[in-house]
């Protein structure tokens, strides 16, 4: 079954140092996102590509980066991780064209950085 | 950038109790979503709207476009502890492209 995948599902850091967070996705999706989700905000578009070799910044994009270089993943760099990015991250995809089967959505990476 | 305010924000009811929630836009949607998210887990897709006034049921869940496009409303009858989650709405504007904005969240929680 296709699936999307988020790694590692929880990580501890220390300010100042760059983090990676993985998303995986076999749906053969075009589209792939970025959210970080913290009370009170709901869920904030970070990052995202419409395909490869694509990206595009979100709402809240400072201090972060992605790269596209394949359908599959979607990897996301903090550059100096700041404990102002602890926060609770979800990677989605969705298909090249319209809405009819939404987003699908990763489980999340917990993220705390020290 | 365009917001969905969807309300109320949180609800404790009692099991067995209908819920209503809804959301509402100064702008108009070609689309309406709406995604349940459990503790730990990402957002799932409950039920997906595409036209104007079209109610759609998914079990003991309903939802439905409004007739403006601009709000949407999801109920949920004789609510079970499974139910408990965070409810957001999510629409899809008419130039967005391939982009969602999504709600601020319900957090609805049930006493069994």
């Amino acid at each position: 079954d296709a699936e999307i995948t988020q790694s590692p599902r929880h990580k501890i850091t220390e300010t100042g140092r760059q983090v990676t967070l993985a998303c995986h996705q076999t749906w053969n999706h075009n589209n792939m996102f970025w959210y970080r989700q913290d009370l009170g905000h709901g869920l904030r578009l970070i990052h995202y590509s419409y395909g490869v070799q694509d990206t595009n910044k979100g709402e809240v994009s400072d201090g972060y980066s992605v790269s596209r270089s394949n359908t599959e993943d979607l990897p996301l760099t903090l550059e100096s991780a700041a404990s102002s990015q602890t926060s609770v991250y979800f990677c989605a995809s969705s298909q090249r064209k319209g809405m009819k089967d939404g987003y699908t959505f990763g489980s999340g990476t917990r993220l705390t950085v020290v | 950038g365009q917001q969905l305010n969807q309300s109320p924000q949180s609800m404790f009811i009692q099991e067995g109790e209908d819920v209503s929630m809804n959301c509402t836009s100064s702008s108009i949607f070609n689309t309406w979503l709406w995604y349940k998210q459990e503790p730990g887990e990402g957002p799932v897709l409950l039920i997906a709207l595409y036209k104007a006034g079209e109610l759609t049921s998914n079990g003991r869940l309903t939802a439905q476009f409004g007739i403006t496009r601009k709000d949407s409303f999801l109920n949920i009858s004789a609510s079970i502890p499974s139910d408990v989650g965070i409810y957001f709405c999510a629409g899809q504007l008419g130039n967005a492209g391939n982009m969602l904005t999504f709600g601020g969240g319900t957090r609805l929680m049930v006493k069994p």
